[in-house]
């Protein structure tokens, strides 16, 4: 595992469906984070867990957002009864913790809505 | 809360030349400043990194400056290559505190033959 991982690359989905978004983190990191950017602007911040936890949602949207790192497997990133504004490129992020924030992004999932 | 934001949206220089991209930030607590590079359809690249307590840090071709007095920072490439043509976003967090990074928009290197 030389990074983060994230699939799948490009999903589709019709207005009303369920999107689901996947990370790997690196190995040896327990924190994932979880990013949205839409075209030729920043990353917005979602999401900050550690295995198991929420640390902070404070950027999740309240409603049809979820998200887990749960103890085994990859973090998911749930949107559902996903809307046109849901459309974005979403990144993952992983950090070892423990005082050393320093963030290694995957690729992104680009959620396009129809 | 925290806000950082580049002083250009775009910037284009010679292949060779130096260049120079800018931001300033919001939040006098941030302590802790990353540079990323994101190439088109690829996720954001860690370039350089400094805490609060430095004012500068080297790299490989790169520099990053600090001034906190005036909440700026900066990040020089030397020698500019075709290679370096990408988006790049200065990011800022506050060290112990349960805020994450906050990204500015961006600026769109783009480097000329």
């Amino acid at each position: 595992n030389a990074g983060v991982m994230q699939n799948p690359r490009h999903l589709v989905r019709r207005r009303g469906q369920e999107a689901r978004l996947r990370c790997s983190p690196m190995k040896g990191h327990s924190h994932v984070y979880w990013y949205r950017q839409l075209p030729e602007e920043g990353l917005k911040f979602m999401v900050y867990l550690q295995k198991e936890n929420i640390i902070d949602e404070s950027g999740m949207p309240k409603e049809r957002f979820s998200a887990e790192f749960p103890k085994e497997g990859p973090s998911i990133l749930r949107i559902q009864q996903v809307v046109r504004g849901d459309s974005a490129a979403y990144f993952c992020a992983s950090s070892p913790g423990h005082g050393n924030e320093k963030l290694f992004f995957g690729s992104g999932t680009q959620l396009s809505v129809l | 809360g925290e806000s950082v934001g580049l002083h250009l949206p775009t910037l284009s220089v010679q292949e060779g030349d130096n260049s120079i991209i800018n931001c300033a930030y919001s939040n006098s607590a941030s302590d802790y400043f990353i540079w990323y590079k994101q190439e088109s359809g690829k996720g954001p690249q860690f370039i350089i990194d400094i805490r609060s307590n430095m004012d500068k840090r080297q790299g490989q071709r790169v520099t990053v400056l600090l001034n906190k007095t005036v909440k700026h920072l900066s990040l020089q490439i030397a020698a500019t290559q075709p290679g370096d043509s990408a988006v790049y976003f200065c990011a800022a967090l506050t060290l112990g505190s349960a805020r994450q990074l906050t990204f500015g928009s961006g600026t769109q290197l783009t480097v000329l033959p």
